[in-house]
């Protein structure tokens, strides 16, 4: 089993639709959760982190984590074309920050 | 400078060239990471230094040699690279090994 999951995608949606991006991880004492955007041939930016159950919004973006489910989620309002990239999940693990696959995002005009 | 920064932007080197990467970070961070990037696929970890410590070597070929002087600089060296090489090479820092990680621009590097 993969320590952090993702399901590759591509995820389509229209624009102005909600996103929503799965993530499964393996190791139950991870503490701190991450979402990281990154567009094609560029680097990966952190647009979100969470370290509770519940939600945790900015923006069009809200982050949910549920720890006895080991899951964590992205949502996406609002979906807009620019938004289209790789989502990649990232959770701690023993003095590292182990990294998903990352799913394709796809927002159609 | 503020962030990470990486150079070069772009390398083309032959299998038979010496180069080297380099990151610097101007975060104050202690932790500091090589990943590499192959066209459309994950990031692979490749190296982690710790205060200056090397923590993880991910079975890395050792025709990449990394090199930490100090907890700002970060230098991966080159040498006798294949083909196969040819990726996005990122650099990463953190305040500690399991915080969030923020990451240089890369550098594209092609292998002839």
């Amino acid at each position: 089993q993969k320590e952090v999951e993702q399901n590759s995608g591509p995820l389509s949606v229209p624009e102005g639709a909600i996103a929503s991006l799965n993530c499964t991880y393996s190791d139950r004492v991870s503490q701190s959760f991450f979402w990281y955007r990154q567009y094609s041939g560029k680097s990966p930016e952190l647009i979100m982190s969470i370290y509770s159950n519940g939600d945790k919004e900015d923006g069009r973006f809200t982050a949910q984590l549920n720890k006895a489910s080991q899951y964590v989620s992205l949502l996406i309002r609002d979906s807009q074309p620019s938004d289209s990239a790789t989502y990649l999940c990232a959770v701690t693990g023993f003095q590292k920050l182990v990294f998903g696959t990352g799913t394709r995002l796809l927002v159609s005009p | 400078e503020t962030g990470v920064t990486q150079t070069p932007r772009h390398l083309v080197m032959g299998m038979t060239n010496k180069k080297s990467l380099k990151c610097e970070q101007h975060l104050g961070h202690n932790a500091m990471y090589w990943y590499k990037q192959s066209a459309k696929k994950p990031l692979e970890l490749m190296f982690v230094y710790n205060f200056k410590e090397q923590t993880e070597n991910n079975s890395v070929p050792s025709r990449f040699s990394p090199e930490c002087p100090n907890s700002s600089h970060l230098f991966l060296h080159l040498h006798t690279l294949q083909p196969e090489d040819s990726a996005l090479y990122l650099c990463a820092s953190s305040a500690l090994a399991e915080k969030e990680q923020f990451f240089g621009p890369g550098t594209r590097l092609t292998v002839l």
